[in-house]
């Protein structure tokens, strides 16, 4: 079975100031990293995702993720938020070997400030 | 660019009643899937639902659920007495792949039980 952890239930960060957001899983077999963004009122949409290859990934609107393996961790960041990144994040993952069942973190609240 | 669609965005219901939540996944997808996020918590899975078949179900599906493809196109889930812990957001998803590494999500109906 797998696990997510986020720490972080609240992120507040001024606009333009650099941001991550923790993500460490737990699992017994190797697992594909996603993240994805809830914005309000709508639909989770993917951020990024990690399958293979390079560990540091980018996604839309200018987020990026390094997994590390050691560490179990696969933090996202952004090193200049704006007001419109204000949204839920979510860190899932599946197992490599196949599966239909993503396991979710509980969500960080990024909210940006003036 | 294709997306799942889901309706209502909001539904109250009271205690004890049944309740059909409804997705439209894209066209020519084959793997269905209904999640759900209980307020402040995981985006936990239900089920997965390919070739008219459940493929996989978790503990929280229970004999109050089912799910149905009744048309080709629409994709429900069903609770058939709805308690209070049912008031959640649902979210569905479909992919064209068994995996769910590619799976696109609607954009959720709130659920709300009285």
């Amino acid at each position: 079975a797998q696990s997510v952890t986020q720490l972080d239930s609240q992120v507040p960060v001024f606009e333009e100031a650099p941001v991550e957001l923790r993500c460490n899983y737990s699992s017994s077999v190797s697992v594909y990293l996603f993240w994805y963004v809830q914005y309000p009122n709508q639909g989770l949409q993917l951020l990024l995702k990690y399958l293979s290859g390079s560990t540091l990934v980018k996604g839309i609107n200018g987020f990026e993720a390094e997994f590390n393996k050691s560490q179990t961790s696969f933090h996202l960041r952004k090193p200049s938020v704006h007001i419109s990144d204000t949204a839920e994040y979510f860190c899932a993952v599946i197992p490599t070997g196949g599966g239909n069942k993503l396991t979710f973190g509980t969500g960080t609240q990024l909210k940006v400030e003036l | 660019e294709p997306e799942v669609t889901q309706t209502p965005s909001h539904q109250v219901t009271q205690m004890g009643q049944e309740v059909i939540l409804r997705c439209v996944p894209i066209s020519n997808h084959l793997y269905f899937y209904w999640y759900r996020q209980i307020l402040g918590q995981k985006v936990e899975f239900l089920v997965s639902f390919y070739n008219n078949e459940i493929s996989e179900k978790s503990e929280i599906f229970d004999d109050q659920f089912s799910v149905e493809r009744p048309d080709g196109s629409n994709f429900t889930l069903k609770i058939r007495s709805t308690k209070l812990e049912d008031s959640a957001m649902y979210f569905c998803a479909s992919s064209y792949t068994q995996s769910a590494v590619e799976a696109f999500f609607g954009q959720g109906t709130r659920l709300t039980v009285v």
